[in-house]
């Protein structure tokens, strides 16, 4: 089942922060997280584990709500390159392949 | 390092025509994907082999299906191209399923 994220879209002044969040409606044991600019693949940020493990960016952190079924991405300071899309995933039933949200779209202006 | 490498890039199809897209990664994953991105839709999962020899659907498994050749490759092929499946395909694998997805850069793909 898909992912909900919000907002859909953001737009920032480099320097300041956003947050993404990504809610689920069934118990998560997982949450990834990927950036997608323009024209190009889809890149891995991070995944957040079950337990508070988190492996991935030193730039960008992310939090984990098991009881609220939900995670954060957190983007502090926001740069120019922060820009493009960014998907939250959770593993399906067969806790294989990613069920990826739509997407939140956001733009870093100068 | 190649990563993840699809063929072909761009590709414009009749409808009613057939064709396949080809996927091969190097990094000795044992899980491969393929998803598709439509505007405002995110990327959905096709088909997906969770280990060489095996395959299941994913969320829209009609009209396309797929093969495992082996450790390396994974390929989706359109019987009978529909308009519908208009859309940028990726491929992607990673080491096992809650790891790391690496993607390839997509084939673009429209069906007149």
């Amino acid at each position: 089942q898909q992912p909900v994220q919000s907002p859909q879209a953001v737009i920032l002044r480099e320097g300041e922060d956003a947050v993404i969040n990504c809610s689920s409606s069934k118990a998560l044991y997982s949450v990834h997280w990927y950036r997608q600019k323009h024209g190009e693949a889809p890149v891995f940020l991070m995944i957040l584990l079950k337990g508070g493990e988190q492996k991935g960016h030193d730039k960008i952190s992310a939090s984990f709500n098991e009881k609220k079924q939900q995670s954060s991405l957190y983007l502090t300071a926001s740069q120019l390159s922060y820009s493009g899309t960014y998907f939250c995933g959770i593993p399906g039933h067969s806790g294989y392949a990613l069920n990826f949200g739509k997407g939140t779209s956001l733009l870093v202006t100068p | 390092n190649a990563g993840v490498t699809q063929t072909p890039k761009f590709q414009v199809l009749k409808t009613g025509q057939s064709m396949t897209l080809q996927c091969a990664q190097d990094m000795n994953h044992n899980s491969m994907y393929w998803y598709r991105q439509d505007p405002g839709m995110g990327l959905r999962l096709i088909y997906y082999s969770a280990s060489e020899g095996t395959t299941d659907k994913g969320e829209v498994p009609n009209g396309y299906n797929v093969s495992r050749l082996n450790k390396r490759e994974f390929s989706l092929r359109l019987e009978s191209a529909a308009p519908s499946q208009t859309s940028v395909y990726f491929c992607a694998s990673s080491e096992q399923g809650d790891t790391e997805a690496f993607f390839g850069q997509g084939t673009r793909l429209t069906v007149v």
